[in-house]
């Protein structure tokens, strides 16, 4: 079963920063945060992930509280194109290439 | 280089039949994982399969089967369709098991009458 919980749907202005929350209070201490997207149509695209640090890269930023209980993705700049669902997943150890995906945020930018 | 392919894209089988799906992963890949997508039910780990040996395998009934071949392309099969195995089903390859950058195929879209 998931171990994350995400709003449901989310809407943002597009050139705008979109901040995409997500909720993990039972994830243990060598469990990352990975998050995941698909725009409609396509099979989900790997964004970013982390420990513990704050991560950035490329597509979007990763910040992640003290206690780890919960993360926040921050898209700088959405455009039209970054309207997707958005996947917050904690990977349950041990368990080789395997991702539980919740239901994830529906994330609509509006020109 | 060339992504994850999935074939075939749509297909429709009625119901008792049998399908097997298709996937070749990226070159270089060795590690291919199943999905199985559906509105109720999101995004479900179906097997994940490392040099011809099957590693995981989620909570799905024994009709679910897959295999894969020496040079990584994978297939999963679908034994007694039903109508609830309509969905669209997801393949994923990386380089290694546990790596945390999965790609994604297009999926195959599975109807079931």
């Amino acid at each position: 079963d998931a171990k994350t919980t995400q709003p449901t749907s989310m809407d943002c202005a597009e050139g705008r920063a979109a901040n995409l929350p997500c909720n993990h209070s039972t994830i243990s201490g060598n469990e990352y945060v990975y998050w995941y997207r698909q725009i409609h149509s396509q099979g989900p695209q790997y964004i970013i992930h982390g420990l513990k640090n704050n991560e950035t890269n490329e597509m979007a930023s990763l910040i992640i509280t003290e206690d780890r209980k919960s993360s926040t993705l921050i898209l700088p700049h959405a455009t039209l194109r970054d309207t997707a669902v958005y996947y917050c997943i904690v990977r349950v150890p041990n368990t080789g290439n395997q991702f539980y995906f919740g239901t994830g945020t529906s994330l609509t930018v509006i020109p | 280089k060339a992504g994850v392919t999935q074939t075939p894209r749509y297909l429709i089988k009625t119901r008792g039949q049998q399908v097997t799906l298709s996937c070749s992963p990226i070159s270089g890949h060795r590690s291919v994982s199943w999905y199985q997508q559906t509105p109720g039910q999101g995004l479900q780990f179906l097997f994940e399969y490392f040099s011809e040996t099957q590693r995981n395998k989620g909570n799905f009934p024994g009709r679910f089967s897959g295999r894969q071949f020496s040079n990584s392309r994978s297939e999963m099969n679908v034994s007694t369709l039903e109508l609830g195995d309509s969905a669209l089903y997801l393949c994923a390859s990386s380089l290694i098991p546990s790596s945390y950058e999965q790609y994604f195929g297009p999926g195959t879209r599975l109807t079931v009458t």
